[in-house]
């Protein structure tokens, strides 16, 4: 049973588009998040989700648009997308209290030609 | 701000060698300490954590030590496999609650047989 899916794995997109990446987790936890890990696989936080409310925002562009309709689902739209958007994007999720250890979903491969 | 400095890699070694992969962190308050390791085309698996000072978390024969006097968490293992060859993450939780993971830029292990 896998714990924490995203779709689709891999996505190949021209700039100027708009993409979606969905994410599930069926671990019951309370926070959800999304990672974005660079070519040089540094991996900084992008936004978090606790009972669907939004609890952390990074400087993100507003491009990106995060949507958790309960709180086993949090997806990632990106509008206008940019060369620069170019990453593997993680989710991940987690249970309360802060040391709870995080769940990573296997990454979607963005690619921005 | 909170933040983690590991030793660049790639640290290449041979099977069965001693392995240490350096890592620093500046934090207000008192982080929990985490090594993720991530594993080619899959997303971070905790490896082990520690919460206060002094506490060693260990897991499949590696371990690290949280030291606060030198603000460090070093990862150690007496004996690798090729099966460890990987990259591996240190982490903080930041500040602000909500879990908040703040991670290092990763080192890439590989071992050789």
């Amino acid at each position: 049973d896998t714990a924490v899916s995203q779709t689709p794995k891999y996505l190949v997109t021209q700039m100027g588009n708009d993409k979606s990446i969905k994410c599930e987790q069926n671990l019951g936890h309370d926070t959800m998040y999304w990672y974005k890990q660079d070519s040089k696989k540094f991996l900084k936080i992008m936004f978090s989700y606790n009972n669907k409310e939004l609890i952390i925002n990074e400087t993100v562009p507003n491009r990106f648009s995060p949507k958790s309709p309960d709180k086993a689902h949090l997806n990632l739209h990106i509008n206008s997308l940019e060369l620069g958007d170019s990453a593997v994007y993680f989710c991940a999720s987690s249970q309360q209290p802060s040391d709870s250890p995080l769940h990573f979903g296997n990454g979607t491969r963005l690619t921005v030609t | 701000g909170d933040s983690v400095t590991q030793m660049e890699g790639p640290v290449t070694l041979s099977e069965e060698a001693f392995l240490t992969i350096n890592c620093t962190y500046t934090a207000t308050g008192y982080p929990s300490l985490f090594w993720y390791v991530q594993y080619p085309g899959e997303g971070l698996q905790l490896l082990l954590k520690a919460t206060k000072a002094d506490d060693k978390g260990s897991n499949k024969g590696f371990e690290a030590t949280y030291r606060k006097e030198t603000t460090s968490f070093h990862l150690e293992k007496g004996s690798v496999q090729v099966s460890d060859s990987a990259v591996y993450f240190c982490a903080l939780s930041g500040d602000g609650g909500y879990n908040k993971l703040i991670f290092g830029a990763g080192t890439r292990l590989a071992v050789h047989p």
